[in-house]
């Protein structure tokens, strides 16, 4: 069936680097989506949104970047501070239904 | 505050054993939704509800039931638990716009475990 899922499950930045997450979704009716982030031990947290009538939203410290003709999703985190230490994953909601669907998520590290 | 309140936090209980976690949140969202997390399967949709008395099946919907009685409550009911309902489940509330889901706002988790 249609997922969405995560290129790389983990990664590991310097403190101050910029880190990017990538996420592929195999339907092509999704028209939003979604980055959430959790930290260990507790629930997702909303971090930015982008429908598919745009290709670039930024937000504070963070850019989502929509490329439909690959069906490809990323999340761009500028200087990568420890804090930003979780796992990140993108989620999808399109087509005729209203569900939201995961990618089973990409744990980023920083080091300080 | 502006929250989602789940209960209890910590469950283990036995096979077969009848159990209830319930959700509330404080914002007036039409939308509301649990999601199960597995370790490598990420978090995966059990129900949703688009508003009061209105509800339908996410990914993996076997073994669980839902209501929507009120606009605030949305809680998730294992009639017969059985172990591989082990997990980590989160309830999740947002505004509806556009037929869609927006931002959606996740409870703390609830840590249930089936022996």
């Amino acid at each position: 069936g249609e997922n969405v899922g995560l290129h790389l499950p983990t990664l590991s930045v310097q403190e101050g680097d910029n880190s990017i997450i990538n996420c592929a979704y195999s339907n092509s009716a999704s028209d939003y989506f979604i980055w959430y982030k959790q930290e260990s031990g507790k629930g997702p947290q909303f971090i930015i949104d982008i429908r598919s009538n745009m290709d670039k939203r930024q937000g504070q410290r963070v850019t989502v970047l929509l490329n439909k003709t690959v069906k490809h999703l990323s999340l761009q985190i500028a200087a990568t501070q420890p804090g930003d230490s979780a796992v990140y994953f993108c989620a999808e909601n399109g087509g005729s239904n209203y569900k939201l669907t995961f990618g089973k998520g990409t744990l980023l590290t920083v080091n300080p | 505050e502006a929250q989602v309140t789940q209960n209890p936090r910590y469950l283990i209980t036995v096979t077969g054993k009848k159990l209830t976690v319930t959700c509330s949140q404080n914002m007036n969202h039409e939308y509301m939704s649990w999601y199960r997390q597995d370790p490598g399967l990420g978090l995966r949709q059990i129900y949703y509800s688009m508003n009061v008395e209105v509800t339908d099946k996410g990914d993996v919907p076997e073994g669980y039931k839902v209501s929507r009685k009120e606009k605030r409550n949305f809680p998730l009911i294992l009639e017969s638990p059985s172990p591989n309902q082990t997990s980590l489940y989160f309830c999740a509330s947002s505004l509806y716009t556009s037929g869609r889901p927006n931002e959606q706002f996740f409870g703390p988790g609830t840590r249930l475990t089936v022996l």
